[in-house]
């Protein structure tokens, strides 16, 4: 079936390390996203990309990195600088032909626990 | 003041109720309004979109009020498995598909 997928599900890290959380995507989608949520606070936008080899900060990207170098991944490197890791974060994807229809498909997640 | 606001509840109403939810945004060029349903511990999921002239899916209708910039979600005949957080999310349209969300509202309907 097409989707997302993230990995892990489930992380803990000591505080300093980087870590890089997985974002694969088999439905042909250019653009896709990475958001964190933090209890009541909804979802923020960390990076986003519109195209291979092409992506843009969002509204919370220092402390992350990402890369795009294939259509279907989109990593996110949580490093040693981002100052609150803890959280939740979500991987999403969006086709980028026609008017966009407000539906981002999302994987089911990736909780990071820094300890 | 934040670009999207949501009252975060918790709304607790039993089943049957009506409940309704805003959506204030701060940005007037905002394009595109959706509603977005996130179970406890899990992706959020589109739920609906706005339209200018309202729209209606089952129990469920969204309005939205450009001269007060917000948007409104109105489930009626609510059931136990409406529980959830919703979402409302904003494009701005300078950046195709860039969504900016809302807290979340936390709706549990009770028996």
């Amino acid at each position: 079936d097409g989707g997302i997928t993230q990995s892990p599900k489930y992380l803990f890290r000591k505080e300093g390390q980087n870590v890089t959380l997985s974002c694969e995507q088999n439905l042909n989608h250019d653009a896709m996203y990475w958001y964190r949520q933090d209890p009541g606070q909804g979802l923020r936008l960390i990076y986003y990309s519109q195209i291979v080899n092409d992506f843009q900060k969002g509204d919370i990207a220092e402390g992350y990195s990402v890369s795009r170098e294939k259509k279907e991944s989109f990593p996110l490197t949580v490093t040693s600088a981002q100052k609150n890791p803890t959280a939740f974060y979500l991987c999403a994807s969006s086709p980028r032909t026609g008017a966009f229809t407000g539906e981002l498909f999302f994987g089911e997640g990736s909780r990071l626990t820094v300890l | 003041r934040k670009e999207v606001e949501q009252d975060p509840g918790p709304f607790n109403v039993p089943e049957g109720a009506t409940v309704a939810f805003n959506c204030t945004y701060s940005n007037s060029a905002s394009q595109s309004f959706f509603w977005y349903r996130q179970d406890c511990r899990k992706e959020p999921k589109l739920l609906m979109s706005v339209y200018s002239s309202g729209n209606e899916d089952g129990r469920f209708t969204a309005q939205l009020n450009r001269a007060s910039q917000y948007i409104s979600l109105l489930i009626r005949d609510s059931k136990l498995s409406d529980s959830a957080t919703y979402l409302c999310a904003i494009a701005g349209g300078t950046s195709y598909g860039k969504l900016t969300f809302g807290q979340g509202t936390i709706l549990t309907v009770h028996p």
